[in-house]
């Protein structure tokens, strides 16, 4: 079967567009997680749905960021007035469950802000 | 505040050896630990993962240990293999399933 999806895999942007990245998710799947990897760290948690609930959203680093899954399904995480900062991997995750079930990650859109 | 993070950065191994790697977390009421896999240019890969309540888990080729008396988590891999080079997350889960990653070890398996 799909694993989860990201796109686009590549994204550069001029300082001050918005960017949408979009993630398919596993079918079915109930939690989807977004991350934000810089080059040589770890993931480092955004915000997580519950279907179309977003119930944590800690790890936004701004309000320029922003998430949805209006649908409990297809996620988008937008980025408006890009900076040189939010360069980085933004990965997508999903899992059947609710807490501490296995996340499947997607290959990740990388951000290039110039 | 709580954080998980990796001895070592880097770790070198013949290939055919045995490779360790280390975590330390500090949450101590944490209880269920994940490692990832990511190579270049992909999204992490799970490995294997543990739970509190056990402190040995075994899978093909890797193992898991957890000391929560010292708040310790290791991988080992068995027979290192080229395709294992690789770099290696411990993840932490936190409430509602979000995951607290470490830094990372890369592994190099020499031929």
């Amino acid at each position: 079967g799909a694993g989860v999806s990201q796109s686009p895999r590549y994204k550069v942007a001029k300082r001050g567009q918005d960017v949408a990245l979009r993630c398919d998710p596993i079918s079915g799947h109930v939690s989807l997680f977004w991350y934000q990897q810089a080059l040589g760290q770890g993931p480092e948690f955004l915000t997580y749905f519950q279907n179309e609930a977003q119930l944590d959203k800690s790890g936004l680093p701004s309000d320029r960021f922003f998430a949805e899954r209006p649908e409990g399904s297809v996620s988008t995480l937008k980025i408006q007035r890009t900076q040189q900062e939010d360069s980085a991997v933004y990965l997508c995750a999903s899992s059947s469950g609710l807490g501490a079930y296995e996340q499947y990650f997607g290959p990740g859109t990388r951000l290039t802000v110039t | 505040g709580e954080s998980v993070g990796l001895h070592l950065p880097t770790l070198s191994v013949q290939e055919g050896d045995n490779s360790i790697i280390n975590c330390a977390y500090s949450n101590s009421a944490s209880d269920y630990f994940i490692w990832y896999k990511q190579e270049s240019g992909k999204g992490p890969q799970f490995i294997i993962d543990i739970r509190s309540n056990m402190d040995k888990r075994q899978g093909q080729r890797v193992t898991v240990l957890l000391n929560k008396t010292v708040k310790h988590l290791s991988l080992q891999i068995a027979a290192t293999q080229p395709g294992d080079s690789a770099v290696y997350f411990c993840a932490e889960n936190m409430e509602g399933g979000k995951l607290i990653f470490g830094q990372g070890t890369e592994l190099s398996v020499k031929p």
